[in-house]
């Protein structure tokens, strides 16, 4: 089975303070996106990567794949409350079309 | 249409009764997918279509949940003789094709709690 953890479940930090997600799995995978829900709504896509050690910047947040693509990470510097959510990682596995999703992080950015 | 919905977006029954939850992809897309999410917690596959077939039904819980999709279009999640543990967010989200590296696009989501 494949299975994509994600850490930390939680992080409830103050406005301006850095972070980082983390998204890993030991099965490799041939494209991996990052999703943002907010509460009474379904997930955003915020990006896709697609090939080992991409590092794809949108705004203040950071988003890398793995040099394996076996893992991930989603950085936010400066966070804002409007980063306030829940982020979810979603790998397509290479020999399935089905994606696999991580458990998500909770994100609360406190004013 | 403009995005993904779903009806109702709220639904509360007795244990025991069955439901209905509608989805209406957006228009041209040919991959459906479920989920479900539990309150805070990341999503369960349920059941996915292309076209009007489910080539994927291997996360349905239990034979109370059945699925089903018509003209390429609306599909419907019907959960019989619903339990308390049915209770979450169902989510419904469509695919331009299917690919598993494309976007897919969710509606808000239906509600449920089985009382």
């Amino acid at each position: 089975t494949q299975l994509l953890e994600q850490s930390p479940q939680f992080l409830s930090i103050q406005e301006g303070e850095n972070l980082t997600v983390y998204c890993n799995s030991s099965s490799v995978f041939s494209s991996l996106q990052w999703y943002r829900q907010e509460p009474g709504e379904g997930p955003v896509l915020l990006v896709t990567v697609v090939t080992g050690g991409e590092v794809k910047k949108l705004k203040r947040l950071t988003f890398q794949f793995g040099d394996a693509r076996k893992d991930s990470s989603l950085h936010i510097t400066a966070a804002q409350p409007g980063d306030t959510g829940l982020y979810l990682c979603a790998g397509a596995p290479e020999s399935n079309y089905q994606l696999i999703w991580g458990a998500g992080t909770k994100l609360i950015i406190k004013p | 249409g403009a995005g993904v919905s779903q009806s109702p977006s709220n639904k509360v029954t007795e244990k025991g009764k069955d439901v209905e939850l509608r989805c209406d992809p957006i228009s041209g897309h040919t991959a459906l997918y479920w989920y479900r999410q539990s309150l805070g917690q990341g999503l369960e596959f349920l059941i996915y279509f292309q076209g009007n077939s489910a080539p994927d039904k291997s996360g349905l819980p239990s034979d109370r949940f059945s699925a089903e999709r018509t003209g390429g279009s609306v599909s419907t999640l019907t959960i019989q003789r619903t339990q308390q543990e049915d209770s979450a967010v169902y989510l419904c989200a469509s695919g331009n094709t299917g690919r598993p590296e494309e976007t897919q696009y969710f509606g808000p989501g239906t509600r449920l709690l089985v009382l």
